[in-house]
């Protein structure tokens, strides 16, 4: 079983950059993609974008110029940043691994860390 | 509004089945998979249905999926109190330059 595990602070400050890692506990982070979605207070869930081994990152258009993503695979580790927050990005944040494969409209979102609720306030 | 259409939500009393709907159109469903989550307040979201129809290792055969053009459902037979959760539907969406579009939740409530 795989195991994921976000971490960043809980409250970020509106306009500033919100940033995210995430751990996870797979030997190797190559052939899957790594992805990022958030469940925010009362809405449903959002795709922010998905990033494999190499880098090749997909972003959620609706978002894409405010998000970044980025791996490391010899830490076994994968960040977010989201910038110019809003009130609107509050909202409890999961890193979620894919099923295997290389085609990213072929997979499922397999596994799910537990999630960090991330708080934009002044 | 998402982009996937589910109901609010479903009841039902023990040993029930109910059926959540997922309805999409040509770009997202029609032409992709399907995918089901269920989500509980400070649990990790769990994979319950993927690729239309199939069922992970440890998913109780209770649960089943299916798809038939634009819509697919997930069907809860033997409900039981521990299925009170909210419900998701997932999938790719070829439009743009793809995206994964998800529906809006159903909360199961077991009466």
């Amino acid at each position: 079983q795989v195991q994921l595990q976000e971490s960043g602070p809980g409250e970020v400050k509106p306009s500033e950059t919100l940033s995210l890692t995430c751990s996870v506990s797979d030997d190797s982070m190559r052939g899957t993609f790594w992805n990022w979605l958030r469940q925010s207070q009362g809405k449903g869930l959002e795709w922010l974008g998905s990033i494999n081994h190499r880098g090749t990152t997909n972003y959620n258009p609706s978002l894409k110029s405010r998000v970044t993503m980025s791996i490391d695979t010899s830490k076994k580790e994968f960040s977010l940043s989201l910038s110019s927050v809003t009130a609107a990005d509050t909202a409890v944040y999961y890193c979620v691994r894919g099923s295997v494969g290389v085609l990213i409209r072929l997979q499922h979102f397999q596994y799910w860390g537990q999630g960090i609720q991330v708080t934009v306030s002044s | 509004q998402s982009v996937l259409t589910q109901p609010p939500s479903v009841s039902g009393t023990p040993g029930q089945k109910i059926t959540i709907s997922c309805s999409g159109d040509s770009s997202n469903i029609r032409s992709n998979s399907v995918h089901w989550y269920q989500l509980i307040a400070g649990e990790a979201p769990r994979l319950l249905i993927h690729d239309d129809d199939q069922r992970p290792s440890g998913v109780p055969d209770r649960f089943s999926g299916s798809k038939s053009g634009t819509s697919a459902s997930l069907a809860i037979s033997g409900l039981r109190s521990e299925d009170e959760a909210d419900y998701y539907c997932v999938s790719w969406d070829d439009a743009l330059s793809g995206l994964w579009v998800f529906g809006g939740g159903t909360k199961v409530t077991v009466l």
